[in-house]
């Protein structure tokens, strides 16, 4: 029974490095998004993707970050030139194509990044 | 803007009371409604979803939903010092689901 799967779990980066953090949905699972959670605060939206579709990215920081899913594979967020402030606990979730509006999102374990 | 406004609490309450959580939303086109629990250092886990105006209840668990006042919220009865969380609440509208930041309950033995 196949959940949320993103990795890896602990990511540490220096400074100016990249950071791809990875999410495979769960089975029949068409939609992912994903989320940033800093220490003591709530979700923050950050991107909305069907499989090689973006349909909402209002969350994300216009520079530096990039999300995709292709047609094949997990879907990426991407963080380019990381900085101390990018570090957070970021949770990708899922929800099926059918029942639109209805479903629920299915969480990952998460990424838990840190920027030396 | 969609926006989904929680009591960040904290929120204490004594074993064996009832804990109230409330949440309001801003989108009347909202669908569909969630609870997730979320312990320190974990993914949120869901634990309620309620579509239509009225109760439904699951256990110790009973979500509340008012739409003509935009109004969702969750009772836990018999709260135990488990239930120690954060407590979030999503509003879904075609799948754009919003999340409220969360209130933090603590249920003292």
């Amino acid at each position: 029974n196949a959940g949320v799967m993103q990795n890896p779990r602990h990511l540490v980066r220096r400074r100016g490095q990249e950071a791809r953090l990875r999410c495979s949905p769960m089975k029949g699972h068409s939609h992912v998004y994903w989320y940033r959670q800093l220490p003591e605060e709530g979700l923050k939206f950050m991107v909305y993707l069907q499989k090689e579709n973006i349909i909402d990215e209002s969350g994300m920081p216009k520079e530096r970050f990039s999300a995709e899913f292709p047609k094949e594979g997990p879907s990426i967020l991407r963080i380019q030139q990381v900085v101390r402030g990018d570090s957070a606990a970021y949770f990708c979730a899922s929800s099926p194509r059918d029942g639109v509006g209805y479903q629920p999102q299915h969480f990952g374990d998460g990424t838990r990044l840190s920027i030396l | 803007q969609k926006e989904v406004e929680q009591n960040s609490g904290p929120l204490s309450v004594p074993e064996g009371a009832i804990a109230s959580l409330n949440c309001t939303y801003s989108d009347r086109g909202s669908q569909s409604f969630f609870w997730y629990r979320q312990y320190s250092g974990k993914s949120p886990e869901l634990i309620m979803f309620i579509y239509s105006n009225g109760d439904k209840e699951d256990g110790r668990f009973t979500a509340q939903l008012n739409k003509a006042s935009q109004y969702v919220s969750l009772l836990i009865r018999d709260s135990q010092p488990s239930d120690s969380a954060t407590y979030l609440c999503a509003v879904n509208f075609n799948n754009d689901m919003r999340f409220g930041a969360g209130t933090r309950l603590t249920v003292k033995p």
